[in-house]
């Protein structure tokens, strides 16, 4: 059963728009969540992260939000650049796993020119 | 952030054959994570590299299988025996960063990319 859904596999935008990609979860005892970035041919590399107890951390043009009611976190990237296609995962840590993530099986994003 | 080191980057190999992983840290770590990701899908952990120690395996994987040694806090290695076609991933060496409550922020070697034939 996967705990850490990443429903599209791919999304495409166009650069300069914002680039909104979805992530669901099904674990409530999950308290940390973070969001990693894939280019090919290299590994995950750490992009922004949210605790349980926010609903929102901004980090230059990326914004995570956590809806813990709904179960759902969303990675706002604005404005979208052609540097950011890559794949993104999005990772979900129990409370006191030890670096025990979870991972969703990624979104590719294409950023059109 | 660490400097991980993973090699082979790629291989191609017959099938009852085993494969060798090496991921070298260029400082010392805490812990050290062997995950795989199977085509289209997401990361599984496989074990956590104990320095010193036999590897704590996750569900789904042992030891027979994946042999993993770490003898000290910069190195480990990650065999995968006997292999089959089901065994094509991509491998990725993983450790956790040199600040404490790091609040899982793992940081991660390039993969290694398997092709069992």
């Amino acid at each position: 059963d996967q705990q850490v859904k990443q429903n599209s596999p791919s999304l495409s935008v166009q650069e300069g728009r914002i680039s909104i990609l979805n992530c669901d979860y099904t674990n409530s005892m999950f308290d940390y969540f973070l969001w990693y970035k894939k280019y090919p041919a290299e590994g995950p590399t750490f992009l922004i992260s949210i605790s349980s107890i926010k609903d929102k951390n901004e980090d230059g043009r990326f914004t995570v939000f956590l809806n813990k009611s709904a179960k759902h976190l969303s990675l706002h990237i604005v404005p979208s650049q052609p540097g950011d296609s890559a794949v993104y995962f999005c990772a979900a840590s129990p409370l006191g796993s030890n670096y025990q993530l979870i991972w969703g099986a990624g979104t590719k994003l294409i950023i059109k020119p | 952030s660490a400097v991980i080191s993973q090699k082979p980057s790629r291989d191609i190999c017959q099938r009852g054959t085993s494969l060798t992983i090496q991921c070298q840290v260029d400082s010392q770590v805490t812990m050290m994570f062997w995950y795989r990701q199977q085509p289209g899908q997401s990361l599984t952990l496989i074990a956590t590299a104990n320095q010193g120690s036999e590897a704590t395996y996750e569900s789904g994987f042992v030891i027979d299988k994946f042999p993993i040694s770490r003898p000290n806090l910069t190195f480990s290695t990650l065999t995968v025996s006997n292999m089959s076609p089901e065994d094509s991933s991509i491998y990725l060496c993983s450790v956790t960063g040199p600040e404490d409550g790091a609040n899982e922020k793992l940081f991660f070697g390039s993969g290694t990319q398997l092709s069992v034939l």
